[in-house]
């Protein structure tokens, strides 16, 4: 059963600052996806990383695909307050299907 | 605006009543998802439909029931509500049932409150 985690769950960060969220998940896939989510909000799709080593950047976000050790990173690059939101990655299930499994989320709090 | 409408927005009921989440998709995509988020189980899969057929389960409860009409719009029937059926039901659409460019875009959600 395929499995992902994310960390860290909560991060405080101050503007300016860079920091890195970090995705494993237990499975081969070949899909890795990036969503924000703001408070009783949907869910807005950032990133979409269909290969190993692919790598995308939008704005102050940066992020990575490794296939072969089953890890992403979403990189943020001097934070500002615009950015405090909860990032969650997800995994397709590869075979017959687009289930997606969901990490539990990191919550970014970005402080002037 | 991802193009995925859900409707209501807001339901309050209580528990061992029956409700019906609505769902239509982006125009032009065959397949419909549902997700449960709850600040117990996070976000998790429930099902999926792919042009009127079911595709794939997750961990979607016996008491609910979801189908695909052939305008492709889709509803998630829950029945007696259990305070823990609380939670965020979000519905996403994508073009095709599954394949690698197959991005999946999320509708606003269903807020239920189940008293």
């Amino acid at each position: 059963e395929l499995k992902v985690e994310q960390n860290p769950l909560f991060l405080s960060m101050q503007e300016g600052k860079n920091y890195t969220i970090y995705c494993n998940y237990s499975t081969t896939s070949d899909r890795l996806y990036w969503y924000r989510q703001d408070p009783g909000k949907s869910l807005e799709s950032l990133f979409v990383l269909l290969s190993n080593g692919a790598v995308k950047q939008e704005g102050r976000l940066m992020a990575s695909l490794d296939t072969k050790a089953r890890l992403s990173t979403l990189h943020i690059t001097a934070a500002v307050h615009d950015l405090s939101a909860t990032y969650f990655c997800a995994v397709g299930v590869q075979g017959g299907s687009e289930k997606l499994v969901f990490g539990k989320g990191t919550k970014l709090t970005v402080n002037p | 605006d991802s193009g995925v409408t859900q409707t209501p927005k807001h339901l309050i009921t209580a528990t061992g009543q029956r409700v019906t989440l609505r769902c239509s998709p982006r125009s032009g995509d065959l397949s419909v998802y549902w997700y449960q988020q709850s600040l117990d189980q996070g976000l998790q899969f429930l099902i999926q439909y792919y042009n009127g057929e079911e595709r794939a389960k997750g961990n979607i409860l016996e008491r609910f029931s979801a189908q695909q009409f052939p305008d492709l719009h889709s509803e998630l029937n829950l029945s007696s509500l259990e305070l823990g059926d609380s939670a965020l039901y979000f519905c996403a659409s994508s073009v095709f049932g599954t394949g690698l460019y197959n991005e999946q875009f999320f509708g606003p959600g269903t807020r239920l409150t189940v008293l």
